[in-house]
Order: C-alpha cells, then structure tokens, then sequence
C-alpha cells in the first residue's frame, strides 16, 4: 500500500530535549515536505526537498532542521524544542513539483 | 507569491442538503487549485485537483469545483452532504514551475447534522 508514514503519533516532551521525527514514504517519491498545522493558521511549509541531499526553507523554518540522506525518508529535527514548536506536523511527498501531495497521518508534539 | 483565502472557518448543513465551500485565491496567472480533506486523527487527503483545462472538475466522493478566473474563485460543491463529510476542508494554490510552493488556506470545519 502506497503510504507515507510518521513515528511517532504522539509525543510530549520538554522544552530543550532534542527530538527527531521520522518520516518515510514507499513511492519513490522524489519530493518531501514538512508542514505544521495550528488552529486559524493551517497549514505552514517548514521545509521541503527536492531529491537525495537538497533541501530548502520553508515559510517557517526557524528552529527545525531536516536531512535528506536516502530518497524515502526525510526526518524533522528539532535541536531543542520550545512551547511554540507544540502543533500537529504533517510528512507530505509527492512524485513531481506540483503533484497533488500525500500525507503522512500526522505527529501531535508538545512541548512544557 | 500566492494567497488562499477561505472565508469559512464553520460551516453547519443538514444531512441531505447541499454545500458549497468558499475558497479565494491571490496569483497573477493561473494556478494549481486543490482541495484536500482531512478527517479527525488523519492526515489530508486530496478531494481534486485543478491545472488546466475544463473549469469544472470532478473529484472522489461526490466532490466537484469551479474554477473561475474572473472571480479568482475555486468553490467546492456537493449536490448532497452525508455524515460522513463531517471534516475540515483545506484550499490550496500551487505556483506552476515553482517548486513545492503550495499555499493552504486555514480550512473550512464542515458539521453535519441529522
């Protein structure tokens, strides 16, 4: 089954406590994304890539970091978390620039 | 760069009856249009999609658009809501030729009721 998935579901954590969440799509996808999603906001791009080795910002990509070292997966890093970093995040790939995305079910961080 | 306006943020209708999502766009050609729906605990998942060509789109589900230029609109419609369509509804503009560039609305939150 054609999927992207994203571990964990949920995860609570303190502020600083780095933090790594994983992302992985089976379609041989060569472009990923990273989005958050928060109340009257939607949905905000923190980074994307375009293939193995090339990312680039988003509109929100302070305090995230992500590495692209294997086309499938496309893990969200963030060094030392803060209380604004708590939202829903969202893996999404697609196969070409504009193609419709698929997403990934989400990761529901907080951060105290 | 784009912009996608969803003046919504509630919408409330009656099982059996018709909807009609709102979604604006700000772009100074032609984008791509898409709607995705995301159901509680899921992720988003895409309803249709608009590039080029006939303005009226058909998508999964019952779902269909208008693409309408004049108007910078891009509407999704439903002729009949099931309690199934309980969800939120996200607009999208992607620019052509720019990478990845998709810019999402703050979404339409649809209740239905029996």
């Amino acid at each position: 089954e054609a999927q992207v998935t994203q571990n964990p579901r949920y995860l609570i954590t303190v502020t600083g406590k780095k933090l790594t969440v994983t992302c992985s799509q089976n379609m041989n996808h060569e472009y990923m994304s990273w989005y958050r999603q928060d109340p009257g906001l939607g949905l905000r791009q923190i980074y994307y890539s375009m293939n193995v080795e090339v990312t680039d910002k988003g509109d929100v990509p302070e305090g995230y970091k992500v590495s692209r070292k294997e086309k499938r997966n496309f893990p969200l890093i963030l060094e030392s978390p803060s209380p604004n970093q708590t939202s829903l995040y969202f893996c999404a790939s697609s196969s070409t620039q504009n193609s419709p995305l698929h997403f990934g079910n989400g990761t529901r961080l907080t951060v105290t | 760069a784009q912009s996608v306006t969803q003046p919504d943020i509630h919408i409330t209708v009656s099982e059996g009856a018709s909807l009609e999502l709102r979604c604006n766009y700000s772009y100074g050609a032609t984008p791509y249009l898409f709607w995705y729906v995301q159901s509680p605990g899921q992720g988003l998942q895409l309803l249709l999609k608009y590039f080029s060509g006939d303005t009226l789109v058909q998508g999964i589900k019952g779902f269909e658009a208008e693409f309408k230029r004049s108007q910078s609109s891009f509407n999704l419609r439903k002729p009949s809501v099931h309690w199934s369509d309980a969800a939120e509804y996200f607009c999208a503009v992607g620019a052509p030729g720019g990478y990845q560039k998709v810019t999402f609305g703050i979404g339409t939150k649809l209740q239905v009721i029996p």
